[in-house]
């Protein structure tokens, strides 16, 4: 079964920095991958997904995106945070079967 | 558009006994189902799913029930016990779908 990895775990970062978070996938090729973003006391919001390199679906206009340079690597990036991207990131991964898996995410706080 | 919705924020139930989840969906393209459990500060966890093909299928303490001309499904814990406190989103995916449509969530707190 597939494993998803991704760090930090947690990250404090001022408004206006640049943020990058890596996810890396094992145990499976060829995986879908995605982001979600979970705010405070809220549901899950897809971000972004791929389904091979350096193809990327966004789901929301925001001040983030992502990229997907090797086949297990997907990563989401911003050039200049705002307080509002702050919250809890997920990334997952779905093979042949109809399951995502979950990382263990990355609690983001800009300050 | 809400095309998955739980419709209870929240859910408390004693120790032992049953707890059910609701879940309802809008889109008949949905073909396949999903419940995953979330810890605070984890990643939600695949707890079960069941094919547009079934109506009932079951794991354990879990069973997840689908009624199709509804639109609605259901998640059944039996006996509840209080490690199971946690959130729990239904999802849904279309057929040859990429990508899965998640409910807001149930809060689940099992009382000793």
């Amino acid at each position: 079964s597939q494993t998803i990895h991704q760090w930090p775990a947690t990250l404090v970062q001022p408004v206006g920095s640049p943020l990058s978070l890596e996810c890396t996938v094992e145990g499976t090729s060829n995986p879908n991958l995605y982001w979600y973003r979970q705010a405070a006391g809220r549901g899950l919001q897809l971000l972004f997904y791929s389904v091979g390199i350096g193809q990327i679906s966004s789901e929301v206009p925001q001040n983030l995106s992502a990229s997907r340079p090797q086949d297990r690597q997907f990563i989401l990036s911003s050039k200049k945070l705002l307080l509002s991207d702050s919250g809890f990131y997920l990334c997952a991964g779905r093979d042949v079967s109809y399951e995502q898996y979950f990382g263990p995410g990355t609690r983001l706080t800009v300050t | 558009d809400q095309q998955v919705k739980q419709n209870s924020p929240s859910l408390s139930v004693q120790e032992g006994r049953i707890s059910i989840l609701n879940c309802d969906y809008t889109n008949s393209m949905f073909d396949y189902f999903l419940w995953y459990k979330k810890y605070p500060a984890e990643g939600p966890t695949f707890l079960i799913s069941i094919s547009s093909i079934k109506d009932k299928n079951e794991d354990g303490r879990f069973t997840v029930f689908l009624n199709k001309s509804a639109k609605h499904l259901s998640l059944h814990i039996v006996p509840s016990q209080p490690g199971d406190s946690a959130v729990y989103f239904c999802a849904a995916l279309e057929a040859a779908g990429n990508k899965l449509t998640f409910g807001g969530g149930t809060r689940v707190l099992v009382k000793p």
